[in-house]
């Protein structure tokens, strides 16, 4: 079965802390596509990062990084001296390709992150 | 472009009516997809479109359910006979054909059924 798991409902820091999001995934598929996205207050699911199954070379965009690790099935989203503007609900989500269906997004339960300043 | 955009942003409505939810995705995205999100829970996926063929359905999508979209452009998302568990947000989103593009989202159709 496919499956994605954010073990932390919410997270509160003090401003200009990092913060790591956790994400496991279950998939038995080779070919997949991990996400995650962002749901501010408005309501409007805003997207973040993208990996593809094939690379696990881990980055840095800015203020967000991600750690992809196909060994223990997990992707987890950092952000870097977090500001109160990141305050928001954060869903990773997984993709797969297989038959019809294609492109459609399994999500997570959501970790709610609180900024303070 | 805009952006996707749903209407209309909240509709009240009583047990046992029908109500007709509308999506306009970016309008060179082929995929269209409809998704339900209760409140603390993730979006789920209920139904997708490439151009006008509904090509997958989730089994949370009841008979009392119907999508289409016509002539590949927008798309309508019909419950009939709602139920208090209907209630929800219902949310559109859009993507290219690449199965690996990020789909864009628009705000959602907040559903209360009384």
């Amino acid at each position: 079965a496919q499956k994605v798991t954010q073990a932390q409902t919410e997270i509160s820091v003090v401003e200009k802390e990092d913060v790591t999001l956790d994400c496991v995934y279950e998939t038995r598929d080779t070919t997949y596509y991990l996400f995650w996205y962002k749901q501010p207050p408005s309501g409007e699911l805003v997207f973040l990062i993208r990996r593809n199954s094939f690379d696990e070379q881990n980055e840095i965009s800015g203020r967000y990084s991600w750690n992809f690790q196909k060994s223990t099935s997990s992707f987890n989203f950092t952000i870097t001296a977090s500001q109160v503007v990141d305050s928001a609900v954060y869903f990773c989500a997984l993709s797969m390709n297989y038959g019809g269906s294609q492109g459609n997004l399994i999500f997570g339960k959501g970790t709610k992150l609180s900024v303070k300043p | 472009d805009t952006g996707v955009s749903q209407n209309p942003r909240h509709k009240i409505t009583k047990r046992g009516q029908n109500v007709t939810f509308r999506c306009d995705p970016i309008s060179e995205h082929n995929r269209l997809y409809w998704y339900r999100q209760t409140l603390g829970q993730g979006p789920e996926f209920l139904t997708y479109f490439q151009n006008e063929a509904q090509l997958e359905k989730s089994r949370l999508l009841s008979d009392r359910f119907s999508a289409e979209r016509p002539k590949g452009s927008f798309s309508t998302l019909e419950i009939q006979r709602t139920e208090q568990g209907d209630s929800a947000m219902y949310l559109c989103a859009s993507s290219p054909l690449d199965w690996g593009a990020e789909a864009f989202f628009g705000q959602g159709t907040r559903l209360t059924v009384v």
